[in-house]
């Protein structure tokens, strides 16, 4: 199993908001940047997230990424059909000394 | 606009070694970071390594006694070498551009190349 825990599916309308998680410890997300990926279907990750909290130049603010302690958390608000893809996170663990990703979440908007 | 393409073999037999290349265009290769990573059809991401221009490596554990990543500055490319490899080894392999250290995200990837191992 991956070393990021994220839930397996979530699910909302158009045009609520959404959480998704991504759980932990201490060795990656409790002391490395986190990040977000977007990956429609058939295609490559794209970057929605990097360290913690920041979007790249083209990504639209209704994505958001937050961190507390061992666990993170991306929002997307103005949910659009458009956003139904799978989203991981991604980090750095420094007792592994190697990136990881959680195993994925497959969003619904339904 | 910084691009990148993965390009070798799509079948490999098990047992053999499995090579990739990725070129990247509208940047220079000394600029960064540069990472391998696979997913097993169905299944999420598996980070592979990075490589630095300097020739400076770092591999994922599970994969490090079979895994070669080295960069070639004058073509503006990096390659992977997987070798011994096995049905598991069935993936998409995608390249990215990475930020290194504790940072560890990739900006900009390639669009993925599916190797299957099968006799």
């Amino acid at each position: 199993q991956s070393v990021l825990t994220q839930p397996p599916s979530v699910s909302a309308a158009p045009g609520q908001k959404v959480t998704i998680s991504c759980s932990g410890s201490s060795s990656n997300i409790g002391n490395n940047y986190v990040s977000w990926y977007q990956q429609l279907p058939g295609t490559a990750p794209k970057l929605l997230i990097h360290e913690d909290n920041k979007r790249p130049s083209g990504i639209p603010d209704r994505f958001s990424g937050s961190k507390s302690g061992t666990s993170a958390t991306l929002g997307i608000t103005g949910l659009q059909t458009g956003d139904e893809a799978d989203y991981y996170c991604g980090t750095w663990d420094s007792r592994l000394s190697a990136g990881v990703f959680g195993g994925g979440t497959k969003l619904t908007v339904l | 606009q910084v691009q990148l393409q993965e390009s070798g073999p799509g079948l490999v037999k098990p047992s053999e070694t499995l090579s990739l290349t990725c070129t990247v265009s509208g940047d220079s290769i000394r600029s960064s970071y540069w990472s391998w990573i696979r997913q097993p059809p169905g299944k999420g991401l598996e980070w592979i390594g990075y490589i630095y221009y300097t020739g400076s490596t770092n591999y994922n554990p599970s994969l490090k006694s079979r895994v070669t990543i080295s960069i070639d500055t004058s073509k503006n490319q990096f390659s992977l070498e997987l070798s011994s490899v096995t049905a598991a080894d069935t993936a998409v392999y995608y390249c990215a551009r990475w930020a290194g250290g504790g940072y560890s995200y990739g900006d900009y990837w390639g669009q993925g190349t599916l190797v299957t191992v099968s006799s």
